[in-house]
């Protein structure tokens, strides 16, 4: 069956634009999961969102960065006023539930702020 | 304060030796200890998972040895294969109460050679 799917693959963008990133995550997941992935370092989760629960955003580094769930499926994480720091490569997941269900990761989003 | 230590950074062994990768972590909150390959472009993808409970856990030539009481955990990959390469990290889940949470060390990048 289709994984997580994530679009773009890769975003150039100019230092103070605002940019979305776009992720399915594989149908009947009620939960969905955001991380950033810079170079040299691990995994840090940004946000978590699980069924119509008030989503845990407490990963986000900045008030620039936003990201919502509609209908409890597609999830767009935004970054307005984007730095040059931004740039890494954006990972969801998703999964059954929350723990102890396993997490599918997406391609993830490269994204390049010049 | 980085809660997953993770090593070495890299790791290069020949085809049909044995890579050890290391992680050590604080929180003895932490529940489960997954580990994640990840192949260049793509999402990471679950391995192999323990729980506390258990010392050793083995899938194939894949095995996690696991010390509760140094707080240590461990990845082997018996007769490693070129297939292998690939960007391993460790996770652990539960800090805090957010049990869907990972907090991952920062990978180990493993080339095996022919």
């Amino acid at each position: 069956g289709a994984g997580v799917s994530q679009s773009p693959s890769n975003k150039v963008t100019e230092k103070g634009k605002d940019v979305e990133l776009r992720c399915d995550p594989i149908s009947g997941h009620t939960a969905l999961y955001w991380y950033r992935q810079s170079l040299g370092q691990g995994l840090e989760f940004l946000i978590y969102f699980q069924g119509n629960s008030a989503p845990d955003k407490s990963g986000l580094p900045s008030d620039r960065f936003s990201a919502e769930r509609t209908g409890g499926s597609v999830s767009t994480l935004t970054i307005q006023r984007t730095q040059q720091e931004d740039s890494a490569v954006y990972l969801c997941a998703s999964s059954f539930g929350g723990a102890p269900y396993e997490q599918y990761f997406g391609p993830g989003t490269r994204l390049t702020v010049t | 304060q980085q809660q997953v230590k993770q090593s070495p950074q890299s790791l290069i062994v020949q085809k049909g030796g044995i890579s050890i990768i290391n992680c050590a972590y604080e929180n003895t909150a932490f529940d489960y200890f997954p580990w994640y390959q990840q192949f260049p472009g793509k999402g990471p993808a679950l391995l192999i998972a323990i729980r506390p409970d258990v010392s050793e856990k083995k899938e194939g030539r894949f095995t996690i040895s696991f010390n509760k009481s140094a707080k240590q955990f461990s990845l082997h990959i018996m007769d490693s294969q070129p297939g292998d390469s690939a960007t391993y990290f460790c996770a652990a889940r539960g800090e805090g109460g957010s049990n869907y949470k990972l907090t991952f060390g920062k990978g180990t990048l493993l080339t095996v050679n022919p």
